[in-house]
């Protein structure tokens, strides 16, 4: 079964830092999204790639974050400088294409710890 | 604005009881509304959804969810527990004004089964 891919599963940096996440959806899915969770709440959406464009990044915190999908297909997200409120699970999601009628697949997450 | 509110941050039952997590949202227009669930160091996988016609979902696992209008509430239930289900269980609404899929999470529940 196709899955999505997230890598490395396990991130620790110091504040200040330069960090970089990487996402491999399901193979012909055209939209991917990427998801912050704070330990102890659900996630919340950062940006959502529509192949290349991104079609809503109204929560990523522009001067620190940044997220590209050159290609349509596979994805990274970058925190550049790492900030200790940035500790948190990176989950990357994919799915055929937008809307509700299409279900969202999870990646099994990035979790970053800033120290 | 969408919001979910999840009733109780931890659930715990006895294996072989009734499960039920709430779920109450918000919404100015008819919602589309999900359950995921989330083992440990795992990405989220989708229980359950409701889009529109019948207001009882089934979904996997044995898992069941009622669309209640005039409540505003989509709980969660199972009529048996079993070990495998401890796990954390997020709500979930999409952005019906967006058209794009966007999930708005709740802050989550985890479920304990008790031996």
């Amino acid at each position: 079964e196709a899955e999505v891919a997230q890598s490395p599963r396990y991130k620790i940096t110091e504040k200040s830092q330069a960090v970089a996440f990487w996402c491999d959806p399901i193979s012909g899915h055209a939209t991917l999204y990427w998801y912050r969770q704070i330990l102890g709440q659900g996630p919340e959406l950062l940006v959502q790639f529509q192949d290349e464009s991104v079609v809503d990044d109204s929560q990523l915190p522009k001067d620190r974050f940044s997220a590209e999908r050159l290609k349509g297909v596979d994805s990274t997200l970058k925190i550049q400088p790492a900030e200790l409120g940035d500790s948190a699970m990176y989950l990357c999601a994919s799915s055929l294409t937008s809307g509700q009628n299409y279900e969202q697949y999870f990646g099994p997450g990035t979790r970053l710890t800033v120290t | 604005a969408q919001s979910v509110t999840q009733l109780g941050s931890h659930v715990s039952v006895s294996e072989g009881a009734l499960v039920l997590l709430r779920c109450n949202y918000s919404s100015s227009v008819p919602p589309y509304l999900f359950w995921y669930v989330q083992y440990p160091n795992q990405g989220l996988q989708l229980l359950l959804k409701y889009t529109t016609g019948a207001t009882l979902v089934k979904g996997i696992n044995g898992f069941e969810a009622e669309f209640k209008k005039s409540e505003t509430s989509f709980h969660l239930t199972k009529p048996s527990a079993h070990m495998s289900d401890a796990a954390e269980y997020f709500c979930a609404v999409s952005a019906i004004s967006s058209n794009t899929g966007k999930l708005i999470f709740g802050q989550g529940t985890t479920l304990q089964v008790k031996p």
